[in-house]
């Protein structure tokens, strides 16, 4: 069965620090995405980054990284040098095959991060 | 450019009445996607769209859940008759490409039901 567990249901940390938000999976798909969304009080859920299973390239952007570990099924995402305006629930998302070529996401619980000021 | 639409954005109604919720997709996307999310959860597939055509509905409930997408652009959800736990968010988004493609969604603000 597929799964997303984010066993990190709420994180504070003061602006500033680094903080790192994990999600370990569970697929039996050979081929398979990982994502992360970023949801605000607003309720929008935005779109952060994809991966592919080939790819277990680490991935930079700003403040933002992501770590890709095949071997351990995890794709931790931290964010350096945290502000307030990260302040959202994050949610980790495993692309799943769900029969006649149809492909659809799995979300994990989501983590509530809370920055500080 | 502008992003998913949904409207309402909030909803109140007493149990055993009907709700209708829409959805505009962002322009040239043809495959749309309604979510379900209850509080503290992460969103859960109800109903895939490709243009017109669902192709993956085996999550919506259909004895009291339809939708449609009658021109493959906007989309209504609607359910008839509400219960108390339907109360949840209902997110619709949009992606390019067909069913062997996984691109990325882009998602609406969503509608909050509240069923009293």
């Amino acid at each position: 069965a597929q799964k997303v567990t984010q066993a990190q249901t709420e994180i504070s940390v003061v602006e500033k620090e680094d903080v790192t938000l994990d999600c370990v999976y569970e697929t039996r798909d050979t081929t398979y995405y990982l994502f992360w969304y970023k949801q605000p009080p607003s309720g929008e859920l935005v779109f952060l980054i994809r991966r592919n299973s080939f790819d277990e390239q680490n991935e930079i952007s700003g403040r933002y990284s992501w770590n890709f570990q095949k071997s351990t099924s995890s794709f931790n995402f931290t964010i350096t040098a945290s502000q307030v305006v990260d302040s959202a629930v994050y949610f980790c998302a495993l692309s799943q095959y769900s029969g006649a070529g149809s492909y659809q996401l799995t979300f994990g619980k989501g983590t509530k991060l809370s920055v500080i000021p | 450019e502008a992003g998913v639409v949904q409207s309402p954005r909030y909803k109140i109604i007493e149990k055993k009445q009907p709700v209708a919720f829409w959805c505009n997709p962002i322009s040239g996307h043809n495959t749309l996607y309604w979510y379900l999310q209850n509080l503290g959860q992460g969103p859960e597939l109800l109903i895939r769209y490709e243009n017109e055509e669902a192709v993956d509905d085996s999550q919506l409930p259909k004895d009291r859940f339809s939708a449609e997408r009658l021109k493959g652009v906007d989309s209504t959800l609607k359910i008839q008759p509400a219960e108390l736990g339907d109360s949840a968010v209902y997110l619709c988004a949009s992606s390019l490409g067909d069913r062997n493609t996984i691109n990325e969604q882009f998602f609406g603000p969503g509608t909050r039901l509240t069923v009293l």
